[in-house]
C-alpha cells in the first residue's frame, strides 16, 4: 500500500480563489511528520509548511494552511488567494520515526496546479 | 541562509565520460542528500549522509559514487553512465536525519543528460 497517496493528478483554480490539494497517509507510528513541497518548472523544490502528529492546531504559514484531520489520516494543503505564481506541482511527503523508516522521507506522487488568469 | 546550492545546473556527457555534481549548504545541517527526479515523478532517493558519513544507499548502481568531503559539501561523481540515467539530481539537506520534524532543504538541481 502507499504511504502517501495524493488522488488529483492535476487541479485547476481561477486567479484570487482558493484551492484544497489533497493528501492522505497511512503509518502505524504514533509520531510522524507531514510536509508539503512545491516545485515549480524550474525544479527547485520549495518547504512549504509541516504539521507534526501531535501538533493539536492546524499548521499555517501564509497563505497556506494545513487541514490535518489525523482520524482519518488526511493532510490536505489549503492555498488560499491563489496567484499565478502558484502555477506549479505540489507535493506531500512524510517522514516516520528512525526505527520505522530510517529517517528517509516518502513523497506522493504529486498534483499539477495550474492557475488561470 | 537558507540556501542549498548546486553545480552545474546542466551537464551533457556521453556514456564514456567521467563527472562530478557538487552541493553545498551553510546551514550547519548535518544530514544531506542526493535524490533523482524524472520528469512529473517524485523524487527517488539516492544517497543520505549523516554526519559525514554515508547512511543510507538505496541500492544504487556504483556509477554512482557519492562522496562528503566535509560537513557543508557533497559531491556525486558519475561515470560510465546510461542514457536512462538521464534525470533532474537534487541535492537536499536538513538539520538531522533522524528527526520526524525536520524539513528538506532543496537545491535547484542539476539537469543531466547522457548522449
Amino acid at each position: 500500500a502507499q504511504k502517501i497517496t495524493q488522488t488529483q493528478p492535476g487541479m485547476f483554480v481561477q486567479e484570487k480563489e482558493a484551492v484544497t490539494l489533497d493528501c492522505t497517509y497511512d503509518t502505524s507510528d504514533p509520531s510522524y511528520g507531514l510536509f508539503w513541497y512545491k516545485q515549480p518548472s524550474s525544479g527547485e523544490m520549495i518547504f512549504l509548511i509541516y504539521q507534526g502528529s501531535y501538533d493539536q492546531q492546524n499548521a499555517t504559514e501564509g497563505r497556506y494552511s494545513l487541514n490535518f484531520q489525523k482520524a482519518r489520516k488526511s493532510a490536505n494543503l489549503v492555498i488560499s488567494a491563489s496567484q499565478l505564481g502558484d502555477s506549479a506541482m505540489y507535493f506531500c511527503a512524510m517522514r516516520e520515526a528512525p526505527n520505522t523508516n530510517a529517517g528517509k522521507s516518502t513523497f506522493g506522487d504529486g498534483t499539477t496546479l495550474t492557475v488561470k488568469p | 541562509d537558507t540556501e542549498v546550492t548546486q553545480t552545474p545546473k546542466h551537464l551533457v556527457m556521453g556514456m564514456t565520460n567521467k563527472k562530478s555534481l557538487k552541493c553545498e549548504q551553510h546551514m550547519g545541517h548535518r544530514a544531506m542528500y542526493w535524490y533523482k527526479q524524472k520528469a512529473k515523478k517524485p523524487p527517488e532517493l539516492m544517497f543520505v549522509y549523516s554526519y559525514e558519513k554515508l547512511s543510507i544507499n538505496e541500492s544504487v548502481p556504483s556509477r554512482f559514487s557519492p562522496e562528503c568531503p566535509n560537513s557543508s559539501l557533497l559531491n556525486l561523481h558519475l561515470h560510465a553512465l546510461q542514457p536512462e540515467d538521464s534525470a533532474l539530481y537534487l541535492c537536499a539537506s536538513s538539520q538531522d536525519q533522524a528527526g520526524v520534524g525536520y524539513e528538506q532543504y532543496f537545491g535547484p538541481g542539476t539537469r543531466l543528460t547522457v548522449t
